[in-house]
């Protein structure tokens, strides 16, 4: 596709329950960012792939959260056990390895009931 | 710590000029970013600026003071569908990733 897609558009789920999100970048951009944004917050920065080097974690709130990405190209972003301070809307977003400019998914609005 | 400070709301006239000011206090810098986000869509890029100045990109225009830790975004011939979110970035570091400030929803008026 032309831009990052993102899968499911729309989660809701019960508390203690995990969910998994899914990112698909665009075709050669080997960087893959998380973000989460929260409702009236900015956007948070969770996790961060680049190429095949160990990704960069120093933005997951919790040990819940865990992300991979798959022969270089779609990720999935896993939390285990939500609670309902995990609603928020996950962003993904790709870039090339040597442009600065990161390009966004429409998100994924999760809701924890 | 990162600090990236914006005003949350700002209303403008339809043909107007508006400015959206961003401050900034981080551990180091590396570019700084303004992004676009309608109400439920995806950020869109707007502009990247890593050295002082003006970039000007047809209606939006960027300003960047590293030594002030100061930027500001120019929208000029407001339209209506300028109304969104408007966020400023900062790459920090060496790394690719941002940090963001809270968002400025400019409203647009006829």
């Amino acid at each position: 596709g032309a831009g990052v897609s993102q899968s499911p558009s729309n989660k809701v789920t019960e508390k203690g329950k995990d969910v998994e999100l899914r990112c698909d970048p665009i075709s050669g951009h080997t960087a893959l960012y998380w973000y989460r944004q929260s409702l009236g917050q900015g956007l948070e920065f969770l996790i961060y792939f680049q190429g095949n080097s160990a990704p960069d974690k120093s933005g997951l709130p919790s040990d819940r959260f865990s992300a991979e990405r798959t022969g270089g190209s779609v990720s999935t972003l896993t939390i285990q056990r939500t609670q309902q301070e995990d609603s928020a809307v996950y962003l993904c977003a790709s870039s090339r390895p040597w442009e600065e400019t990161q390009y966004f998914g429409p998100g994924t609005r999760l809701l924890v009931l | 710590g990162q600090n990236i400070d914006q005003p949350t709301e700002m209303t403008a006239t339809e043909g107007a000029i508006v400015q959206i000011n961003c401050t900034y206090q981080t551990s180091g810098f590396n570019g700084l970013f303004w992004y676009q986000q309608h109400a439920g869509e995806a950020p869109t890029f707007l502009s990247y600026n890593v050295l002082d100045g003006l970039e000007e990109k047809g209606r939006f225009s960027s300003f960047l003071s590293r030594s002030k830790g100061y930027s500001y975004l120019l929208l000029k011939e407001l339209q209506m569908k300028d109304s969104a979110s408007y966020l400023c970035a900062v790459r920090p570091g060496a790394g690719n990733m941002l940090t963001f400030g809270g968002g400025t929803r400019l409203m647009v008026k006829p």
